[in-house]
């Protein structure tokens, strides 16, 4: 079993939608997630993080974390055209060891 | 300008031809690590270093050397390189205090082995 899973889409959504993206994990040990962004052609650059369950927002970026159920979330409000990437879900326990899921493609329709 | 460089880009090789793919970063971070990135498996860890001479392996280090002889640089060496070892290489950079620094990745390196 992969240790996150992530759906590779692709998505495609007007502008202004609500975007939700989501990943799965199998270990419970691991207390730190993240999400990364990577456009084409560039290498992923980091989004938000949080730490154990709970939510963290940023602007239009909301995070949320779910042990109980192993569900790492992202939701992007009032997406824009500039949001169209690829993106990345991530675990790590110490810090040093990173998992990643296979990303998920997102297109966003002027 | 803060950056993690890469060198080459791009590289076509045959298979058994040993080579090197420098990665080296202006940040003074002690943490350094490769990835390699292929459809459908996403991301995966090959080699991560802590610090100068301190070196550890990440999800799929098989085929793969690393050194990690100067703070700024981490090169990873392909001995013997086969077709299965194709692939977009990614390295990165951060400090170590704390799990949620941002991780800063490089451009990226397309390897084709033939």
């Amino acid at each position: 079993q992969k240790e996150v899973e992530q759906d590779p889409g692709p998505l495609s959504v007007p502008e202004g939608a609500i975007v939700s993206l989501n990943c799965t994990y199998s270990n419970s040990a691991f207390q730190y997630f993240m999400w990364y962004r990577q456009y084409s052609r560039k290498g992923p650059e980091l989004l938000m993080y949080t730490y154990s369950s709970g939510n963290k927002e940023d602007g239009r970026f909301t995070a949320q974390v779910d042990k109980s159920s192993k569900y790492i979330s992202l939701f992007i409000r009032d997406s824009q055209p500039s949001d169209s990437a690829t993106y990345l879900c991530a675990k790590t326990n110490t810090g040093n060891q990173f998992y990643f899921g296979t990303g998920t493609s997102l297109t966003v329709i002027p | 300008e803060a950056q993690v460089t890469q060198n080459p880009r791009y590289l076509i090789t045959v298979t058994g031809k040993k080579l090197t793919v420098t990665c080296s970063q202006n940040m003074n971070h002690e943490y350094m690590s490769w990835y390699r990135q292929d459809p459908g498996l996403g991301l995966r860890q090959i080699y991560y270093s802590m610090n100068v001479e301190v070196t550890d392996k990440g999800d799929v280090p098989e085929g793969y050397k690393v050194s990690r002889k100067e703070k700024r640089n981490f090169p990873l060496i392909l001995e013997s390189p086969s077709p299965n070892q194709t692939s977009l290489y990614f390295c990165a950079s951060r400090t170590p205090s704390g799990n949620t620094d941002t991780q800063y990745f490089g451009p990226g390196t397309r390897l084709t082995v033939l």
